[in-house]
Formats: C-alpha cells, structure tokens, sequence
C-alpha cells in the first residue's frame, strides 16, 4: 500500500515570498492532516480536512496560511507571505473516519518539506 | 486540556543496555496515548498505543510502555537497545475540542545508541 505522499521535501525561500506544499494521503482517507515541526519541538496540528470540510483550523495563522483539498483526495498548503519564524517541516498525516465513539482512528504520516525561510 | 511532558531531550545508552524514555501526562479525562517514533528524513510511525484496554502495551520492534494513572505516566521501556533504536521519540496524547482524532505531541525525546 502506498503512504502518504508530499512534494516537495525541501524548499528554500526568501522572507515575504510564497511557497505552496502538496500532500497525497494514502487511497481511501477521508481525513487528512497537516503539522508544522519547528526544529527542536513536537509537531502541531494546523488543520484537519475530513473529505473536502475543514473540521479543525484553530492554530492556523490565517493573515498568512491557508490550505484547501477540493476534491476530498489531495491538499495543498500556502503561506503567503512567509516569515522567518515559518522555518519548519511541515507534515502531512491522513486516516479513515473514525471507528468508534471516541472519534479515533490511526494517522499515517508523509516523510515531510522542510522548509527553510531567508 | 490534554498535555504531555517529555522529562529528557536526549538519553544516550550502549547497545544492548536497556531503554527508558519518560513521559507524563496530563489529561481531565481518561486519555488515549501514543508513542510515535521519527528516523531521520522519514516519516513519524506509530510504536504502540493506549487506548483504556490492558495498561501494558506491546508495540513494535520491542518496545512496551505501561500506563500508571496514579503517576499520570506513560514511559517507553525496551530490554535491550539496538543501533537501530536511534531516533526521535514522541510521547502523544489524543486530544478532545475542535476536531476528532486531534493528536498533541511533546517535544520529543532523541535516543542516541552507541556500539
């Protein structure tokens, strides 16, 4: 079976250009999932798509980041204009619905785009 | 709201030697955990969980953890290191609010294994 896919893996920008990332969640999850991985910490959940809705954007920075998933399959990240404090990897993670009353369901993740802001 | 604490940034064992990464939790509620393990430029792989069934939870490649509700702890346990253990280690707990299945990481545990 194949994972969940991102593209690219790195990319190096200046401060204030803007750079978009590309996640393909493994066939059939209708959830999916990006984290942004500061150097040095855990990752954090920035949004959760289930199909095409978003169901979860409370950390986003919204006056820069935005994320869409059209089609319910695969999502793209923005931030437009980047910071130097937006150097991170950022990771993508897909899963099935969830499969009991808990709303719980294994994530699987991508290998991740580091990206690094001048 | 639901936390974990990871109580070293780095633990370093010989090959062989048995590892203890630490983690506590904090949660209002009875939580589910995870530990989550991060090889270099590859993606986050789910080691074992708790869900509220046995509190000694087997994973893969060996690893354990057992949850102590009076400690609020959930520490990753292996009897015997390998050189392929080195890695980043997660402690997560599932979070409630916002949407389902929200996962909250701690900073992360680096285990370096020498020969």
């Amino acid at each position: 079976e194949a994972g969940v896919a991102q593209s690219p893996r790195y990319k190096i920008i200046e401060k204030r250009q803007s750079v978009a990332f590309w996640c393909n969640p493994i066939s059939g999850h209708a959830t999916l999932y990006w984290y942004q991985q500061i150097l040095g910490q855990g990752p954090k959940l920035l949004i959760q798509f289930q199909n095409n809705g978003v169901v979860d954007d409370s950390q986003l920075p919204k006056d820069r980041f935005s994320a869409e998933r059209l089609k319910g399959v695969d999502s793209t990240l923005k931030i437009q204009p980047a910071k130097l404090e937006d150097s991170a990897v950022y990771l993508c993670a897909s899963s099935l619905l969830p499969n009991n009353n808990r709303g719980e369901n294994e994530q699987f993740f991508g290998p991740g785009t580091r990206l690094t802001v001048l | 709201a639901q936390s974990v604490t990871q109580l070293d940034s780095h633990v370093s064992v010989s090959e062989g030697t048995p590892v203890l990464l630490r983690c506590n939790y904090s949660s209002s509620y009875s939580p589910s955990l995870f530990w989550y393990v991060q090889h270099p430029n590859k993606g986050l792989q789910l080691l074992l969980k708790y869900t509220s069934a046995a509190t000694l939870v087997k994973g893969i490649n060996g690893f354990e953890a057992e949850f102590k509700k009076s400690e609020t702890s959930f520490h990753l346990t292996k009897p015997s290191a390998h050189m392929s253990d080195a890695a980043e280690y997660f402690c997560v707990v599932r979070g409630l609010g916002g949407g389902y299945n929200k996962l909250i990481f701690g900073a992360g545990t680096r285990l370096a294994v020498h020969p």
